[in-house]
């Protein structure tokens, strides 16, 4: 199975709204990314997150990360057209190889 | 400018026979990886490598095989004994400049075999 698992797979929402998408995952972690793809196209990097840390900004990107619960979360505020995309989140695990698992993701249609 | 090709863009194969996707990057990333996606599906790892002359299995190996010869390059070939070869595939590499650690994705190959 994913080690990321995506919630909610799908989400609609209309321009200027914010946009949360949440992760969960199942093992020890040495960081955890966000990355976004538009249809058809590769991956783009957005964000990491390493695991000592619980907040990080990007412009209009805020992820938290809470290795307790094993989960973080991507908040897209003012949301754009542009936006719409599918948002996958990867981790990392603890040592040895960088082995990155993505999540099955979740796509975000922002109406303009 | 530094980044990840891949090519073809579109490859289209009869079944039965093999074929070796490209993907080289110059971003001298130790790591680098293949992934394989399915229509409204998330990425599966197929492969990955550390650095050259050594590279792991992920969770979808069978029916395919990849060679590093090089730091740059990381081929990937679909075998015949690949059960549904029609995808998206996706190659990244990813390593450390300074402390910053990076990845990055090539553009894909979408592989259609007929």
């Amino acid at each position: 199975s994913q080690q990321g698992e995506e919630d909610p797979q799908a989400l609609s929402i209309q321009e200027g709204e914010n946009a949360t998408m949440n992760c969960s995952y199942k093992t020890s972690i040495n960081n955890l990314q966000w990355y976004r793809q538009n249809s058809g196209r590769g991956l783009v990097h957005l964000i990491l997150i390493r695991s000592n840390e619980r907040e990080k900004h990007s412009g209009r990107l805020r992820v938290t990360l809470d290795t307790s619960k094993k989960s973080s979360s991507l908040l897209i505020t003012a949301s754009r057209a542009a936006d719409t995309a599918s948002y996958f989140c990867a981790t990392v695990a603890s040592g040895g190889y960088q082995k990155v698992t993505f999540g099955t993701g979740t796509k975000l249609q922002v109406i303009p | 400018d530094g980044g990840i090709t891949q090519s073809p863009k579109y490859l289209f194969r009869k079944e039965g026979q093999n074929v070796t996707l490209s993907c080289e990057q110059n971003l001298n990333h130790d790591a680098m990886y293949w992934y394989r996606q399915d229509p409204g599906q998330g990425l599966r790892l197929i492969y990955y490598s550390q650095i050259v002359n050594d590279f792991q299995k992920g969770d979808i190996a069978e029916g395919y095989s990849v060679s590093r010869e090089k730091k740059e390059s990381f081929p990937l070939t679909v075998t015949s004994a690949q059960k549904n070869p029609t995808a998206f595939y996706l190659c990244a590499s990813s390593g450390y400049r300074g402390l910053s650690y990076e990845q990055y994705f090539g553009p894909g190959t979408r592989l259609t075999v007929t």
